[in-house]
């Protein structure tokens, strides 16, 4: 399935909680995107990633942190200021030679 | 930065007939177009591209145009068949390094047998 992975597949928060949302890719990508996608809606860009220990804001990185460790992680991090973090996540990895993205399954997060 | 508009949010066609999607972009500087689909709870998936200095690609049934002067592109899928029911989005890629995705907010298409 493309080599790139999301965890967990479904997530409840209580409000007021931080959670961490998982992304994997064996792919040897150099950037890694996180999207929102709410229903209705096209994919809302939160926090990008060019190489290792480097990224930059979104369209709607408020209440949201990323961090780029390692080559293939790129997990996002739901902080309770994210006032409507109910939503799908997905991930994405893009070959630095290649225009297109791959998409890891999503995260489908939701706040009790 | 860059807007992307798209229409219709909903399409019904009846199998067999065709399907035409058409995205609007705002970045003179956007250079590649992709079209996504997404089933029902998968993730997105591309099933074609264009770039700037290519005004017209096809694939099987599935073919995209693009006006760079107009700054539209479209989707046009011929002799559609019930699984090609699903959301389909269009994207343009534009910022350093073009590295910003901007996607429309998905076509909602339902093939009728």
């Amino acid at each position: 399935d493309g080599g790139i992975t999301q965890s967990p597949k479904y997530l409840f928060r209580k409000e007021g909680q931080n959670v961490t949302l998982s992304c994997e890719q064996n792919l040897n990508h150099d950037a890694m995107y996180w999207y929102r996608q709410d229903p209705g809606q096209g994919l809302r860009l939160i926090y990008y990633s060019q190489i290792v220990n480097d990224f930059q804001k979104g369209d709607i990185a408020e209440g949201y942190s990323v961090s780029r460790e390692k080559k293939e992680s790129f997990p996002l991090t739901v902080t309770s200021a994210q006032k409507n973090p109910t939503a799908f996540y997905l991930c994405a990895s893009r070959a630095p030679t290649d225009n297109e993205q791959f998409f890891g399954p999503g995260t489908r997060l939701t706040v009790l | 930065g860059e807007n992307v508009e798209q229409h219709p949010s909903t399409l019904s066609v009846q199998e067999g007939d065709s399907a035409v999607i058409k995205c609007t972009y705002s970045d003179s500087a956007s250079n590649y177009f992709p079209w996504y689909k997404q089933e029902l709870g998968k993730r997105p998936q591309l099933i074609i591209d264009i770039r700037s200095n290519v005004g017209e690609k096809k694939d099987q049934r599935i073919a995209v145009t693009l006006n760079k002067t107009a700054k539209h592109f479209s989707l046009h899928i011929t002799e559609t068949q019930p699984e090609d029911s699903a959301v389909y989005f269009c994207a343009a890629i534009t910022g350093y390094n073009f590295n910003k995705f901007y996607f429309g907010s998905g076509t909602k298409l339902n093939v009728k047998p």
